[in-house]
């Protein structure tokens, strides 16, 4: 059964800085990976989907990669800002199903 | 371009009563998904519509159903409701033009209260 986990669980930087957020999961033979972004009491917003077949993806500020051999994703943030801050989430489809299986994400705040 | 609606986006019910929730995917999705979102924990899969028929279906009883129509708008339903059933419900829509689930696109959901 993927198992999908997200460190740290909550995180407070200052404005302006340069930040890693990281998830893993146990089963490698995964299809795809994608990073959510969720406000307070609302939706999922996709960042970035990754295909198996991919090594990262960028949009923006945001950079994401996937090594599938080690179960590892990173999702790089840089020049943190205050309006980024939200809970953000890491999903994997596996080879074997239909579903995305979530991390429990990780709550990011940005501070003035 | 209409993203993914949901309706209502809160409701309270009593426990033994029934729920029903909708969704219209994203123009030109044909895929819908149904997530149960605990207040701090990430989203869980409940089951997903392809071609008005459920293709997975996740860890959940069968008080949880779902029907997709011709225009593949989705509606979830929830029989004898339990305290347990309060969350967030998640609708998401993709392309089925795979047999594994694409890019997922996410409605604002519907807050559940049961008392």
């Amino acid at each position: 059964k993927q198992e999908v986990t997200q460190i740290p669980a909550a995180l407070s930087v200052p404005e302006g800085e340069n930040l890693v957020l990281n998830c893993s999961f146990t089963d490698s033979a995964i299809y795809n990976l994608q990073w959510f972004r969720q406000d307070p009491g609302k939706g999922l917003t996709s960042l970035l989907l990754i295909q198996s077949s991919q090594r990262e993806q960028t949009s923006g500020r945001l950079n994401a990669s996937l090594d599938k051999s080690s179960g590892r994703s990173t999702l790089y943030i840089a020049a943190s800002q205050p309006g980024d801050s939200a809970t953000y989430l890491c999903a994997v489809v596996d080879n074997y199903g239909q579903n995305f299986v979530f991390g429990p994400g990780t709550r990011l705040s940005v501070l003035p | 371009d209409a993203g993914v609606t949901q309706s209502p986006t809160h409701l309270i019910k009593t426990r033994g009563q029934q729920v029903t929730l909708r969704c219209s995917p994203k123009s030109g999705h044909d895929t819908v998904s149904w997530y149960q979102q605990a207040l701090g924990q990430g989203p869980q899969f409940i089951f997903q519509y392809y071609e008005e028929e459920e293709r997975q279906r996740g860890n959940f009883p069968d008080r949880f159903s779902g029907h997709q129509f011709p225009n593949y708008s989705s509606e979830l339903n929830v029989n004898a409701l339990l305290l347990g059933d309060s969350a967030l419900y998640l609708c998401a829509s993709s392309l089925g033009d795979s047999v594994y689930t694409g890019e997922l696109f996410f409605g604002e959901g519907s807050r559940l209260t049961v008392l």
